[in-house]
Parts: C-alpha cells; sequence; structure tokens
C-alpha cells in the first residue's frame, strides 16, 4: 500500500498567519493517464471531513481561495494563506491513484 | 443538495458481523462510487471499499474476505457488512462519494459529499 507520510502532526498558528502542511508518498502518485489523484480534506471537531482540494491543486467548489494545493509525483503542500479560526481541525492529504486509496496520518490545525 | 446519512447498530458484539445502511439522497447511486471509510480513535483513517454505478466492488485487501458492499437501486441506499468484528474494529464508520468518476468529459472526486458519521463500538 502507499503510505502517506504528513508532516507536521500539530501546527499552531494565529489569526493571518500563513502555514503549510507537507504530504510525502512512498511512491509516485502520477497515474498512467497523465492525473495525479492527491486530495486534501479538512476535519472539522463534531463534523465529517470535507474536500477542499482535489488532483493535487484544484478547489473544491464553495472552499476559499486562501487555500492551496501543489507538488508532483511523491510531494506535496498544502498552504493556507492567512488562517481563519473556521479552519481549525484536522487536516488528511489522501491519494486515489492506486487501490487500496491511502491516508495520511492528519496534521492537527490549533490556534497558538 | 447531496446528502449522506449513515444508519444501523452502535453497538456490536465480538465475531457477529457489523450491519450499516447509507441513504443518499439528492444524487442517485446508478452514477458514481459510493465507499465507506472508518476513523479509528485517534486520527487514523482507512478506506474500507466502494461500489460503482454499475454494481461492482473494490475492497481494502487489508480486510480480506470480511467486507461486503451491496445497494438496492430502488431506494437509493447502499449498505456495509463486515463479518467477524473484533475490538479492533470499533471506529466511526461514514459513507461518501468513494471513487474516480469520469461522465462526459467531466472528472468527479471521491471524497465530496460525506455523511455525519456513526460511532460503532464493538464490545461483549
Amino acid at each position: 500500500d502507499v503510505v502517506l507520510t504528513q508532516t507536521p502532526p500539530t501546527l499552531s498558528a494565529t489569526i493571518g498567519q500563513s502555514v503549510s502542511i507537507s504530504c510525502r508518498s512512498s511512491q509516485s502518485l502520477l497515474h498512467s493517464n497523465g492525473n495525479t489523484y492527491l486530495n486534501w480534506l479538512l476535519q472539522r471537531p463534531g463534523q465529517p471531513p470535507q474536500l477542499l482540494i482535489y488532483l493535487v491543486s484544484r478547489l473544491e467548489s464553495g472552499v476559499p481561495n486562501r487555500f492551496s494545493g501543489s507538488g508532483s509525483g511523491t510531494d506535496f503542500t498544502l498552504k493556507i494563506s492567512g488562517v481563519e479560526a473556521e479552519d481549525l481541525g484536522v487536516y488528511y492529504c489522501v491519494q486515489s491513484t492506486h487501490a487500496p486509496y491511502t491516508f495520511g496520518a492528519g496534521t492537527k490545525l490549533e490556534l497558538k | 443538495e447531496v446528502q449522506l446519512q449513515e444508519s444501523g447498530p452502535g453497538l456490536v458484539k465480538p465475531s457477529q458481523s457489523l450491519s450499516l445502511t447509507c441513504s443518499v439522497t439528492g444524487y442517485s447511486i446508478t452514477s458514481n462510487y459510493w465507499g465507506w471509510i472508518r476513523k479509528f480513535p485517534g486520527n487514523k483513517m482507512e478506506w474500507m471499499g466502494y461500489i460503482s454505478y454499475s454494481g461492482s466492488t473494490s475492497y481494502n485487501p487489508s480486510l480480506k474476505s470480511r467486507i461486503s458492499i451491496t445497494r438496492d437501486t430502488s431506494k437509493n441506499q447502499f449498505f456495509l457488512q463486515l463479518n467477524s468484528v473484533t475490538t479492533e474494529d470499533t471506529a466511526t464508520y461514514y459513507c461518501a462519494r468513494g471513487g474516480r468518476y469520469y461522465y462526459d468529459g467531466t472528472y468527479y472526486s471521491p471524497f465530496a459529499y460525506w455523511g455525519q458519521g456513526t460511532l460503532v463500538t464493538v464490545s461483549s
């Protein structure tokens, strides 16, 4: 199975600060069809996960553009440009290139 | 508006079967992929499997022969059955749109829609 390693496990930020989360894969997530199926989810306390980004960098409908994704191959990054209070929770990268789909261990974003 | 809702027992005894239902409104399950994902105590998430628009299935090999995902298209529901459960199957179970799907030139990502989740505890 593909192993996704997320860092850091915990992130403390002030409102307005920009932060980044790294997701590294044990193998390339480039599919033979040329797409890279790397997604980012946010799970707020008491809520189900919410899709933020798919195909590495495409913003899901309704997601604020302070969220952005980048990367290729095995290295990916989620950036939040100006953290807001509603962004607190656990962030997951999840790959859907290779079966079985696999998740990173999560990064908890807290207020400093 | 697309909505998913899980239902089923919150307590299951070891060695018995866990059975959950996901009721979908606002979207036909004869389109796209529909799956089950669970979150263990702590943050670990596991993709369990999905059923496709045609009824074909794909499962996580870690669940071996214990898992079955089926559907009732007349009720727009799909189901999870997990056999021979142990305490390690205690988790919050989510149903979600579950696989890569292309239709008419448009890509539909998995994980765009989720149920609220249901906690299933395995205990005697």
